[in-house]
């Protein structure tokens, strides 16, 4: 069963427009959440993360929006640009932050000019 | 600058054979991670270690071992490499108080 799903696999969004990027889990006991972007041939890297306490974060051009009621959170990237074009592996954690995270399977993220 | 590192990069085996995967960190960090990435099925862990002489299962650890002597290592190692196993795998690590994981480059293998 899986706890962390990202329904789109790929997103098509103009340069310049904004890109939302969506994640629903399924267990309660997550408490944080973590957005990572993947090139090709590359690991992922840390975008940004919330905590389960708190309902939005924002760093520069990304806002993570957490909604507890629904168990969704999505990632917002004003205004998008080339380089954005990536995977976006949503994940989450419970237990104090020393185990594994559990990851959605992505979404695609492609900007068009 | 700190990082991580994993060696190697791609690596071609044959059914049966013992394989290990190197990762190397160099963040002081104790938590180590070992991910596999899959189409279909982003990122799974495998297994990870909270610290020297500490190893825990994830959700596909059969297989698959490690074990670590020192706080910079973790090796995976697959004891006897089956086709099912082809996969990009990915070494990670944490501070001890941290959620963010710090992610290797990743190590492609191919099992025939």
């Amino acid at each position: 069963d899986q706890q962390v799903k990202q329904n789109s696999p790929s997103l098509s969004v103009q340069e310049g427009r904004i890109s939302i990027l969506n994640c629903d889990y399924t267990n309660s006991m997550f408490d944080y959440f973590l957005w990572y972007k993947k090139y090709p041939a590359e690991g992922p890297t840390f975008l940004i993360s919330i905590s389960s306490i708190k309902d939005k974060n924002e760093d520069g051009r990304f806002t993570v929006f957490l909604n507890k009621s629904a168990k969704h959170l999505s990632l917002h990237i004003v205004p998008s640009q080339p380089g954005d074009s990536a995977v976006y592996f949503c994940a989450a954690i419970s237990g104090g932050g020393a185990d594994g995270l559990t990851f959605g399977k992505g979404t695609h993220l492609i900007i068009q000019p | 600058d700190a990082e991580i590192t994993q060696s190697p990069r791609h690596k071609i085996t044959e059914t049966g054979r013992q394989v290990t995967l190197a990762c190397h960190q160099t963040w002081n960090h104790n938590n180590m991670f070992w991910y596999r990435q899959d189409l279909g099925h982003g990122l799974r862990l495998i297994h990870y270690s909270y610290g020297v002489q500490d190893t825990n299962k994830g959700e596909v650890s059969d297989g698959y071992s490690v074990s670590r002597s020192n706080t910079e290592d973790l090796p995976l190692t697959l004891e006897s490499a089956a086709s099912s196993q082809t996969s990009v795998y990915f070494c990670a690590s944490s501070g001890r108080l941290d959620y963010e994981q710090y992610f290797g480059p990743g190590t492609r293998l191919t099992v025939t």
